[in-house]
Order: structure tokens, then sequence, then C-alpha cells
């Protein structure tokens, strides 16, 4: 099974500033088939990015997603009130596994 | 554009069954995989289960394996999950997930439903 690690844990960021979100993989992540979702408190998740770097229908261009074989990153060019919430990364090319969450919490 | 529906959940004792269901709308089932996922409280997400469009194939986590079964019935747009044998750690907000295509790998999870609670608890 692919074990995904997300790091930070936490970024504590000012709205206006970039956020740089890293999610590494165990080992390739076949035809990069790497996602990013958006979790707000009591929400379900959102799809952000799939195919590691192509933006689901309807996000914003400030998102962008890069990398590929084990090391992918989520840009978040210039953070917005709301984009402050967890995110997570997702391989879905072998099983399905998640990474265990970075917060973007307000400085 | 997808709607998702879950119900079931509940307080369960250890040891118990319950039977989630998902009612979909607005897209047509049977043409795209379906999977379960859940959220610990306070914790991440993870995959419980998935089955692919026609019902043919179905795949679950190792933590569930044995205990899970999921369903589908592509004449009611529905999916189900019958739990048995549940443990506390199976304790979580469970969400039905759409996938991109029609089977579950190589698939993302574009459509999400609010989710049911599930606590099993004594």
């Amino acid at each position: 099974e692919i074990v995904l690690t997300q790091s930070p844990g936490t970024l504590s960021l000012s709205p206006g500033e970039r956020a740089t979100l890293s999610c590494r993989a165990s080992q390739s992540v076949s035809s990069n088939y790497l996602a990013w979702y958006q979790q707000k408190p009591g929400q379900a998740p959102r799809l952000l990015i799939y195919a590691a770097s192509s933006r689901a229908t309807g996000i914003p261009d400030r998102f962008s997603g890069s990398g590929s074989g084990t090391d992918f990153t989520l840009t978040i060019s210039r953070l917005e009130p709301e984009d402050f919430a967890v995110y997570y990364c997702q391989q879905y090319g072998s099983s399905l596994t998640f990474g265990g969450g970075t917060k973007v919490e307000i400085k | 554009e997808g709607q998702l529906l879950e119900s079931g959940g509940g307080l369960v004792q250890p040891g118990g069954s319950l039977r989630l269901s998902c009612a979909a709308s607005g897209f047509t089932f049977s043409s795209y995989a379906m999977s379960w996922v859940r959220q610990a409280p306070g914790k991440g997400l993870e995959w419980v289960s998935a089955i692919s469009g026609s019902g043919g194939s179905t795949f679950y986590a190792d933590s569930v394996k044995g205990r899970f079964t999921i369903s589908r019935d592509n004449s009611k747009n529905t999916m189900s999950l019958q739990m048995n044998s549940l443990r506390a750690e199976d304790t979580a907000v469970y969400y039905c997930a759409k996938g991109s295509g029609k089977y579950p790998f190589g698939s993302t999870f574009d459509y999400w439903g609010q989710g049911t609670l599930v606590t099993v608890s004594s």
C-alpha cells in the first residue's frame, strides 16, 4: 500500500500570502494519479486538483498542483479568507489512500 | 450536478450491525464507481470500500475486510454498506463519494455526500 506523508502538519499564514503544501509518497504514484481535496469544518471534502496538476471544475486559478513520481505540491498563490481549511492529498492509482492532512490556519 | 445523500447512521453497540445507504441523483449512476470514505472524530480521511459502476467488482480496506459489504442497485440509484461486527474504532462520519470513472482505481472523488455519523459504543 502506498503511504502518503503530508507536511507541514500545520501552516500558519496571513491572507494574501503564498501557501506551499507537500505530499510525499512511499513509492511512485502510477500515472501521477494524485488528487488534492479541501475540507472545511463540518463540511465534506471538495476536489481541487486531479492528475497532480489539473484543476477541478470551478476551482480558482490561485490553486495549482505540481509534481510527479513520489513528490507533489499544492500551491495557493494568494490566500483568501475562505482558503483557511484542511487539505488532503490522495493517490488513486494503486488502491486508494489519503495523506494525513495539512491545516492552513490564520496567523 | 451530482447529489449524494447518506442515511442509516446512528448509535450501535460493539459487535452490532448497521446498514448505510446512499441515494444518488443528477448523473448516470451506473456509469460511475462509488466509494465509502470515513473520518473518525478529529482525524483524517480513510477510504473504506469501493464498487465499480456495474457492481461486478468490489474492494475493501484491510481494516474492514470480512466485516463490511458494499453493494449497489443501479435500477434505484442507490449504494449500501452493510457493516457487521462493529468496533469502537469504526466510529466515524461515513461519506458516500462518486468516482470520476467507471472503475475505482484511476478515478478521483468528484462528488461527496454530507456524511452520516456512526457511533459504536456500549
